[in-house]
């Protein structure tokens, strides 16, 4: 079964400390991960895909496919992060539909 | 505004009424796709758009739901005889065809059935 999970519903922390989202999926075959982020008011946006390899907004999130994760990690948390954030996977090139499958998402709290 | 549009944002109805949802994605993206987000849960995907072809639906989309691309570019999703159940927040995205996991997603359309 193709499934996406976050363990955590809501995740604390105070600003300047370190920041790991967990996300754990299935999927028989080579999925491509997703993490899109909602800001309050705001719609849902992309915030990283694995293929890229890239940081943005100094986030980072390595798959890990013995493990079957892509969790999201930020060394020094800023309150502008605190948002709702969903893990997503998509099956690929092999797919190609570009359908989605999300999480449950985590509410990412940072306090000043 | 250039991004994905949805139309109406919110929307109240009675059990066992007709309503239809509609989204008007970038102008350049030929993909379209329905997503359901109810309380507490990520979006669940309904249905997908290429152009005017609907090119997979979910077990999720009864013979209640219908979605239309007529043309290629906006979309409309009617739910008919609506049911409590189907009270959630309907999101509409769209990309192109090659950058197809980079999706934009719409405000969405909130429905509340009473």
């Amino acid at each position: 079964a193709q499934r996406v999970t976050q363990p955590e519903k809501l995740l604390s922390v105070f600003k300047g400390a370190p920041v790991e989202l967990k996300c754990n999926y299935s999927y028989s075959g080579s999925p491509e991960l997703f993490w899109y982020v909602q800001y309050s008011r705001q719609r849902l946006q992309l915030l990283l895909r694995h293929i890229s390899r890239e940081s943005i907004k100094g986030f980072t999130a390595d798959l890990n496919k013995g493990e079957t994760s892509f969790h999201l990690k930020k060394p020094f948390a800023q309150e502008e992060d605190s948002a709702m954030y969903y893990c997503a996977l998509s099956g690929g090139r092999s797919s190609n539909t570009g359908k989605l499958i999300f999480g449950q998402g985590t509410t990412l709290q940072v306090k000043p | 505004d250039t991004g994905v549009s949805q139309d109406p944002r919110h929307k109240i109805t009675k059990r066992g009424q007709n309503v239809t949802f509609r989204c008007d994605p970038i102008s350049e993206h030929n993909r379209l796709y329905w997503y359901r987000q109810t309380l507490g849960q990520g979006p669940e995907f309904l249905t997908y758009f290429q152009n005017e072809a609907q090119l997979e639906k979910s077990r999720l989309l009864s013979d209640r739901f219908s979605a239309e691309r007529p043309k290629g570019s906006f979309s409309t999703l009617e739910i008919q005889r609506t049911e409590q159940g189907d009270s959630a927040m309907y999101l509409c995205a769209s990309s192109t065809r090659t950058s197809y996991n980079e999706q934009f997603f719409g405000p969405g359309t909130r429905l509340t059935v009473l």
